[in-house]
């Protein structure tokens, strides 16, 4: 399974573009990169996902660069409520694989 | 229910107790997951079903755990004799038939041994 690596933490401002890289360069070409984030005392909830292509929905981007490795999620304005811990597990068939995630705090 | 359902969402065991945490997945979800989550750690893998057939236990720690899903609806997952290292979030998660589809997390049965 591929191991990814991301900011033990960041911080951001409201209002502001949050930009949260995954490094995943052990993925292997039928894995799919996941975002997700977890709220404290909350499971993770599901953010966005893509396999190649850069994806965009109702709550972020996700840019994938072209040679698979890394990712970025980004959160156009962030709000308070985007404070979580940030998880990019790659996910091989139904199992993903989480890490440590990244820590973000949206400041006022 | 619209989401994964668990429970209890707290509980206390002494060193020793059994214990049985609940999930209810999604209807309809045919896929149903138990991930472990220590405290500040990621959620680790635990065991997987395709209806009621356990296809994958490769991640539950020791012969003390034991999840079933007798009926391929509601799981449930066992801790025999307890240990202090047991004491985690235990989250539950399930996707719709379909290998692309999303894999959706409950709120998690939080365990504390002592």
């Amino acid at each position: 399974d591929a191991k990814t690596t991301q900011p033990t933490s960041m911080d951001c401002a409201e209002g502001r573009a949050a930009n949260l890289p995954c490094n995943h360069s052990t993925i292997s070409g039928n894995e799919y990169v996941y975002w997700y984030r977890q709220i404290h005392s909350q499971g993770p909830q599901y953010i966005i996902h893509g396999l190649k292509n850069n994806e965009t929905n109702e709550m972020a981007s996700l840019i994938i660069t072209e040679d698979r490795k890394s990712s970025t999620l980004i959160l156009p304005h962030a709000t308070l409520r985007d404070t979580a811990v940030y998880y990019c597990p790659p996910r091989a068939g139904n199992k993903l694989t989480f890490g440590g995630g990244t820590r973000v705090l949206v400041k006022p | 229910g619209a989401g994964v359902s668990q429970s209890p969402r707290y509980k206390v065991a002494k060193r020793g107790q059994d214990v049985a945490l609940r999930c209810d997945p999604i209807s309809g979800h045919v896929s149903l997951f138990w991930y472990q989550q220590a405290l500040g750690q990621g959620p680790e893998f635990l065991t997987y079903f395709q209806n009621e057939a356990q296809l994958d236990k490769s991640g539950l720690p020791s012969d003390r755990f034991f999840a079933e899903r007798p009926e391929g609806s509601v799981s449930t997952l066992k801790i025999q004799r307890t240990q202090q290292e047991d004491s985690a979030v235990y989250l539950c998660a399930s996707k719709h038939r379909g290998s692309g589809n999303t894999i959706y997390f409950g709120e998690g049965s939080w365990l504390t041994v002592v």
